[in-house]
C-alpha cells in the first residue's frame, strides 16, 4: 500500500522568510496530492492540491511542486506570517480509490515575529 | 453551510464505559470518513461510508469499535468498552466525489477523547 513520508517534523522560520516542507510517496499509481493545514484545536483544512498531470501549482503565497519520477512533492510558503503557524500535512491517493487518502505525519511550522 | 459538525468536543470517561461520538456531514456530500489522530500514528482512517453504506472498515482497530450511518445527515462512532489506549482526537470528514479521482475532505473540529 501507499506510504507517505514527510520532512521535517518541525520547522521554525522568521517572519518574511520562506518555508519548504517535503514529502515522498511509494505508490507510483498515486495521482492526487493535497496539503492540509491544521490550527490548534481545529480539524485539518485543505489549502492546496495538485494532480499528477501538473508539475507546479500556485495560490498567492503558497505553491506546490510535484516530481513524479522521483515520487516527491513539496509545499512552499513565501513571505511567511505568524498566522501561517500550524501543523501541515501532505497526503497522496490514487485514481479511483476514493477513501484511501494516506497522510504524512505532519510538520509543525512556527513563524517567529 | 455550517460545515461538518461533531459532538461532543471533549469526552472524558472511565475505562470500560461506552463512548459514542457523533457527526453531521455537509449537506450533499456523499462520502463520510472517520479518522483518529494521535502523536504516534498521525491521522489514521478508521472507516468510510458512501451513500450511507460502509465501504472500507479495515482501519477499525478492534471489534470494540463500530460505526453507523443511519441516514445521509448523521453518523456515529461507538467504542464499547473503552480503554485508555483509545485516547485520541477523533475526526469526522465528508466529501463529494471529484471526477478526476481523489477527494477534497472537509473535516469537523474533532472530539478529544480521554479514557482514564
Amino acid at each position: 500500500g501507499e506510504n507517505v513520508e514527510q520532512h521535517p517534523s518541525t520547522l521554525s522560520v522568521q517572519e518574511g522568510d520562506s518555508a519548504v516542507i517535503k514529502c515522498t510517496y511509494s505508490d507510483s499509481a498515486s495521482n492526487y496530492f493535497p496539503w492540509y493545514k491544521q490550527e490548534l484545536g481545529k480539524g485539518p483544512q485543505l489549502i492546496i492540491d495538485i494532480r499528477s498531470n501538473v508539475g507546479e501549482k500556485k495560490d498567492q503565497r503558497i505553491a506546490v511542486t510535484l516530481n513524479k519520477t522521483a515520487k516527491h512533492f513539496s509545499l512552499h510558503i513565501t513571505e511567511t506570517q505568524p498566522e501561517d503557524s500550524a501543523v501541515y500535512f501532505c497526503a497522496a491517493s490514487s485514481r479511483g480509490s476514493q477513501g484511501n487518502l494516506i497522510f504524512g505525519k505532519g510538520t509543525k511550522l512556527s513563524v517567529k515575529p | 453551510d455550517a460545515g461538518v459538525i461533531q459532538s461532543p468536543r471533549h469526552e472524558v470517561t472511565e475505562m470500560g464505559q461506552e463512548v459514542t461520538l457523533r457527526c453531521k456531514p455537509i449537506s450533499g456530500h456523499d462520502y463520510l470518513f472517520w479518522y483518529r489522530q494521535t502523536m504516534m500514528r498521525g491521522l489514521e482512517l478508521l472507516i468510510y461510508f458512501n451513500n450511507n453504506v460502509p465501504i472500507d472498515d479495515s482501519g477499525m482497530p478492534e471489534d470494540r469499535f463500530s460505526a453507523k450511518m443511519p441516514n445521509a445527515s448523521f453518523s456515529t462512532l461507538k467504542i464499547q468498552p473503552s480503554e485508555p489506549r483509545d485516547s485520541a482526537v477523533y475526526f469526522c470528514a465528508s466529501s463529494i466525489l471529484m471526477g478526476q479521482g481523489g477527494e477534497k475532505l472537509f473535516f469537523g473540529s474533532g472530539t478529544q477523547l480521554s479514557v482514564l
